[in-house]
């Protein structure tokens, strides 16, 4: 099985602040790779596909990159409704998710 | 606007089966655009991807679920379906079913809001 590796697990940060969460992948997975947003209670919602194209009505302040089996997802300048948990996503052999990470205040 | 609405027992009792069932609102499950997929996030852990179906009745699956899995659709109602086998506690999660483009079938661009499913005696 592919294995994803994300980090930092948990991150602190300011409203305002630029913030990037990083995705290790154990093995090349192609370019449909995808980051989730997800809120306490609510279902993920998908933020940006195919390494760094931006679903349909996310703000500019998000977005990725790939480096190799790296991908990272950004956030320019931190916003209050920003604050949740970030999942990676990608597609080889079958759909796996990594752990995530939890942005708080 | 695809909409989607998960249903189904919250408690389920070891070694039985759990069945899921989504409704979907704002496309017909007969459409090519989309596969239609099921989810679960057990608490605390990252989603879990457990299978789709396309409107032929083409399923895939995931490997470590695929034995005890299977996956239907009922296009009278515009639903689809889940059953899952001998079910034990590391079932237990919030079940998602969720949309996605065929042309991008392994992203998941519309969710329901989960159901709650407890494996427990």
């Amino acid at each position: 099985d592919i294995q994803l590796t994300q980090s930092p697990p948990f991150l602190s940060a300011s409203v305002g602040d630029r913030v990037t969460i990083t995705c290790r992948a154990s093995q090349d997975i192609g370019s449909y790779f995808a980051w989730y947003q997800q809120k306490p209670g609510k279902a993920p919602k998908l933020l940006i596909y195919s390494v760094s194209t931006l679903q349909t009505g996310v703000p500019s302040r998000f977005s990725g990159r790939r480096s190799g089996t790296e991908f990272t997802l950004t956030i320019s300048s931190l916003q209050p409704e920003d604050f949740a948990t970030y999942y990676c996503q990608q597609p080889k052999n079958y759909p796996t998710f990594g752990p995530g990470t939890k942005v708080e205040i | 606007q695809v909409q989607l609405q998960e249903s189904g027992p919250g408690l389920v009792k070891p070694s039985q089966a759990l069945s899921l069932t989504c409704t979907v609102s704002g496309a017909s499950i007969s459409t090519p655009t989309y596969y239609w997929n099921w989810l679960r996030q057990p608490a605390g852990q990252g989603p879990e991807w457990i299978g789709r179906i396309y409107t032929n009745a083409h399923t895939d699956y995931n490997p470590s679920l695929k034995s005890r899995l299977t996956l239907s659709l009922d296009q009278s109602k515009n639903q689809f379906s889940l059953k899952l086998n001998s079910v034990t506690a590391a079932d237990s999660a919030v079940y998602y079913c969720a949309a996605s483009y065929v042309y991008r079938r392994d992203n998941f661009d519309y969710w329901g809001q989960g159901t709650q499913v407890a494996v427990s005696s």
